[in-house]
């Protein structure tokens, strides 16, 4: 069964940093991209961030730019986001997703259950 | 950057056909998927590529994508049905964007 968990949410300060993780199974981690995506609280969806298979391509919202960076360690089938300078708009349930398809195709077929990040003094 | 708007809210009886547009600038060139999210609930792909269902969701759902409308309709409604659902496309290949959301009620 194809699954992803997340953890590493939590309450932080404003200005704080935060790493979250994304544990993958069921799937061949190393063939799938993989993507962010953020729900704050009673909003839409917001897509957050994109890393291709190989880890070689990164891609961010421009509200996240220069203070997130994804990352994904093979090895131990893991996606993680760092996130620094946090804000109270950063505020919300992170979902890691699995991409399907490639380049402008991209759907997101499993998603994990969500990790919640506050961000309040 | 790119735009996606739904209606904020849909109705329909139970059995009979919702219809949930997403609208945006020429969307009809652009590949679209959808997802359902009931509350407290992880997304569920439900279409993507504007008409294909992934395995184990119901031929009751169906899309269209063509000009400036993509539509998600759903046939012979279900109460299970009610939820929240997003479209979804890419801007680029580097950037993505979902739409504002609707929320359907089954009556």
């Amino acid at each position: 069964e194809v699954q992803l968990l997340e953890s590493g949410g939590g309450l932080v300060q404003p200005g704080g940093s935060l790493r979250l993780s994304c544990a993958a199974s069921g799937f061949t981690f190393s063939s799938s991209g993989m993507s962010w995506v953020r729900q704050a609280p009673g909003k839409g969806l917001e897509w957050v961030s994109v890393i291709s298979a190989t880890g070689g391509r990164t891609y961010y919202a421009d509200s996240v730019k220069g203070r997130f960076t994804i990352s994904r360690d093979t090895s131990k089938s893991t996606l993680y986001l760092q996130m620094n300078s946090l804000g109270a708009e950063d505020t919300a349930v992170y979902y890691c997703a699995r991409n399907y398809g490639s380049g402008s195709y991209v759907a997101f077929d499993t998603w994990g259950q969500g990790t919640l990040v506050t961000v309040s003094s | 950057s790119y735009e996606l708007t739904q209606p904020l809210s849909v109705s329909v009886a139970l059995g009979q056909t919702a219809r949930i547009t997403c609208g945006g600038n020429n969307i009809g060139s652009k590949s679209v998927h959808w997802y359902q999210q009931t509350p407290g609930q992880a997304p569920v792909l439900v279409i993507y590529r504007d008409s294909n269902r992934p395995s184990g969701i119901p031929e009751r759902f169906s899309g269209s994508n063509s000009g400036n409308t993509a539509t998600l309709t759903i046939s012979r409604a279900e109460a299970g049905d009610a939820a929240d659902y997003y479209c979804q496309l890419w801007d680029s290949s580097a950037a993505s964007v979902f739409g504002t959301g609707t929320e359907v009620t089954v009556l």
